[in-house]
C-alpha cells in the first residue's frame, strides 16, 4: 500500500488551520498513524488508529477518515507546530510513509 | 523509561556490508515488535524492516529485501539490521524503533549514520 500525502508545504499563521490528507493505494481499516518531526530530531507520534491521540499531545490534533483517504488537522496553529508532518500506513506490510507536508510559517 | 541506544553506523564503500545493533532497556524489550526506520538526508523517514516479538516473523521494503536481514537477541535485550551489498541510496540515519499496543513505531532511538561511497 502505497501513501500520497498533500500538500507538500503548507503556509500558514498562527491561529489557522491546517489541514494535511493522506491518500492510500488501496482501502484498509484504520491503521494509519501521523507524526511530527523537526529538524535534527526523530519523528514523534502524534496519532495512531487514525483518530487516537498519543497520550500528551494536545487536543487541537485530530485524524480522520477511512478507506483510502486520512487526514490531520490541525486546530489553531500555535508557534511549535511549525515543523514536517508524516502519515504512516501500517496496516500491512511493507509500511509506507506519505512524502510529508511541512508547515512554515507565512 | 524506554531507551534505545544504534550503534554501528559508518562509512562504508559500495558493495560492502556492515551490522547496526540497537540496544534497548526501559521495557521488556521480549514483549514488543521492532522496526527499522531510515531516513536519506533531506527526505522522509522510510520504513526498512520489521520483526515480531518472538522472531517468527520478519518483513521488509522492497528497497532492501535479499540485502538486509532483521534479528533480535531477547535475552541481551539488542535488535540488529545486517546489511550487505549495500549502495549509495543506502546512505541514511537508521533509527530503531519500538512499537506499541495498536500503534506502530511509538519509541525511536537517536539514530546512527550509515554513509556508502566510495
Amino acid at each position: 500500500i502505497q501513501m500520497t500525502q498533500s500538500p507538500s508545504t503548507w503556509s500558514a499563521s498562527v491561529g489557522d488551520r491546517v489541514t494535511i490528507t493522506c491518500r492510500a493505494s488501496q482501502s484498509f481499516n484504520s491503521w494509519l498513524a501521523w507524526y511530527q518531526q523537526k529538524p535534527g530530531k526523530a519523528p514523534k507520534l502524534l496519532i495512531y488508529k487514525t483518530s487516537t491521540l498519543e497520550s500528551g499531545v494536545p487536543s487541537r490534533f485530530s485524524g480522520s477518515g477511512s478507506g483510502t483517504e486520512f487526514a490531520l488537522t490541525i486546530s489553531g496553529l500555535q508557534p511549535d507546530d511549525f515543523a514536517t508532518y508524516y502519515c504512516l500506513q501500517y496496516n500491512t506490510y511493507p509500511w509506507a510513509f506519505g512524502q510529508g507536508t511541512k508547515v512554515e510559517m507565512k | 523509561e524506554v531507551q534505545l541506544l544504534e550503534s554501528g553506523g559508518g562509512l562504508v564503500q559500495p558493495g560492502g556490508s556492515l551490522r547496526l545493533s540497537c540496544a534497548a532497556s526501559g521495557f521488556t524489550f521480549g514483549n514488543y515488535i521492532m522496526s527499522w526506520v531510515r531516513q536519506a538526508p533531506g527526505k522522509g523517514p522510510e520504513w526498512v524492516s520489521g520483526i515480531t516479538a518472538s522472531a517468527d516473523k520478519t518483513y521488509y521494503a522492497d528497497s532492501v529485501k535479499g540485502r538486509f536481514s532483521i534479528s533480535r537477541d531477547n535475552s541481551k535485550n539488542r535488535l540488529y539490521l545486517q546489511m550487505s551489498s549495500l549502495r549509495a541510496e543506502d546512505t541514511a540515519v537508521y533509527y530503531c524503533g519500538k512499537d506499541g499496543s495498536e500503534r506502530p513505531v511509538q519509541h525511536w532511538g537517536q539514530g546512527t549514520l550509515v554513509a556508502v561511497s566510495s
